[in-house]
Parts: structure tokens; C-alpha cells; sequence
């Protein structure tokens, strides 16, 4: 089984729909991110939580919340999407900040 | 604030060519990690490797070889004798380690295409 497991892997939707993208960790980490990957842009960070009490906007938060349920589980929702907000998202988890992030397979996002 | 360039947006070569992908940046940390990640048609983002500030030794793994020079501000990572399956989008990426509360930084990638 995967360490981190995103779901749905892809979804496709709705201009002003709400979504919700869905992050679990069998690593044990206390650190977890979101990011969103444009084609030429990189990765970009939108929220990170240190652990359950702590969550932390990221370069790119407009139009995004998180929630951080559980040290395992950190979800991403867009309450209405819109077209721009179609990307390929990524959550990763880590030990530290010195340690490398852990990611997810990916969740590719089409708003229409 | 911490920034990482990756001049090279696409490089192409042919099968057991050399190649370098070049990692420039800049942060005003003295204590600091960088990164090299690799990204496969499949999309999933692969560790590569990890060097903190402190440790300017060059590592060898296999084919790949990473370069770290702090007078140059640079992290460069070469593939010898390069294969089709080296074909991927790399991206470096870049922790200050000062504060406890340090995010990765990333470059935009370069796209490697290695054709037979």
C-alpha cells in the first residue's frame, strides 16, 4: 500500500461546484502540504499544517481551505471552483524540514 | 526569501549522451537543504536526493552524479550515459533549516527527453 494515498485520483467538474480533495499517511508524519502543478510553473505550496492544531497559508491559498482531521489526514477543498483552478494537486508529508517530502500519486483536477 | 532557478526548461538528447541539469539559488540561511525530485510521464514525484549546507561533497549514485558548489550558489545534477527511461521532468528544491518552520522551495523543472 501507498504511504500517502490521495483520492479521487482524477475529477473532472463543474464551475462553481465545491470539492474536496482527500490526503491519508501511513508514515507517521506530523508535517503535510498541499500543492498545486501547472505545466511550466513548478510546484507551487497552497497550505501546510506542522500538526492537528497548526495550519498555514502557502504562496497560492486564495480560494482554498484545508482541514487537518487527524495526523494522518489533511484534505483540500475548493468551495467554487473555477477553470483556473484546474492543475494537477499533490499533498506530501514529512519528518522535518530537513528531510525529504513523501508524495502522493497526484489528483488531476478538471474544472469546465 | 529562498528561490531556486532552473535555467533549462527542456533539454533533448540522444541515448548514452551526458547530460546536466543546472540548479541555481539563493537564500540568506547559512544552514539549508536542497533537493533533486524526479517526475516520470506517470506523474508521480520521486526522491532523488537530499545535501545539507554543511556537506559539499559530490555524490555518485549509479549513473547519476550531483555537483554542490556554495561559492556558485549551485546544485547541479548529471546523468552519464543517459537511457530512455531517464526521461522525466526534474525539479530542485530548496529548505532553509534555521526556524523549524521551513517550506520547500521549488524550481520550475527541466524536461529531459532521451530518445534511442
Amino acid at each position: 500500500d501507498a504511504d500517502v494515498t490521495q483520492t479521487p485520483r482524477n475529477r473532472i467538474t463543474k464551475t462553481g461546484k465545491r470539492i474536496m480533495l482527500e490526503c491519508s499517511q501511513t508514515k507517521g508524519h506530523d508535517r503535510m502540504y498541499w500543492y498545486r502543478q501547472d505545466p511550466g510553473l513548478g510546484l507551487r505550496l497552497i497550505y501546510y499544517s506542522f500538526d492537528v492544531k497548526d495550519i498555514n497559508k502557502g504562496e497560492i491559498s486564495d480560494g482554498y481551505s484545508v482541514s487537518r482531521q487527524a495526523q494522518a489526514k489533511f484534505s483540500l477543498s475548493l468551495e467554487s471552483a473555477i477553470p483556473n483552478q484546474t492543475a494537477l494537486y499533490f499533498c506530501a508529508t514529512s519528518e522535518d524540514e530537513d528531510q525529504p517530502q513523501h508524495f502522493g500519486d497526484g489528483t488531476r483536477l478538471s474544472i469546465l | 526569501a529562498q528561490k531556486v532557478t532552473q535555467a533549462q526548461t527542456e533539454i533533448s538528447v540522444v541515448e548514452k549522451e551526458d547530460v546536466t541539469l543546472d540548479c541555481v539559488y539563493e537564500t540568506r540561511d547559512t544552514t539549508y537543504y536542497l533537493f533533486w525530485y524526479k517526475q516520470p510521464p506517470s506523474g508521480e514525484l520521486v526522491f532523488l536526493i537530499r545535501r545539507n549546507s554543511f556537506d559539499e561533497q559530490n555524490e555518485i549514485s549509479g549513473r547519476y552524479s550531483w555537483n554542490f558548489q556554495k561559492s556558485t550558489s549551485s546544485f547541479n545534477f548529471t546523468i552519464t550515459a543517459s537511457q530512455v527511461v531517464d526521461s522525466a521532468v526534474y525539479f530542485c528544491a530548496l529548505s532553509e533549516g534555521n526556524s523549524g518552520y521551513s517550506t520547500l522551495t521549488f524550481g520550475k523543472g527541466t524536461m529531459l527527453l532521451v530518445s534511442p
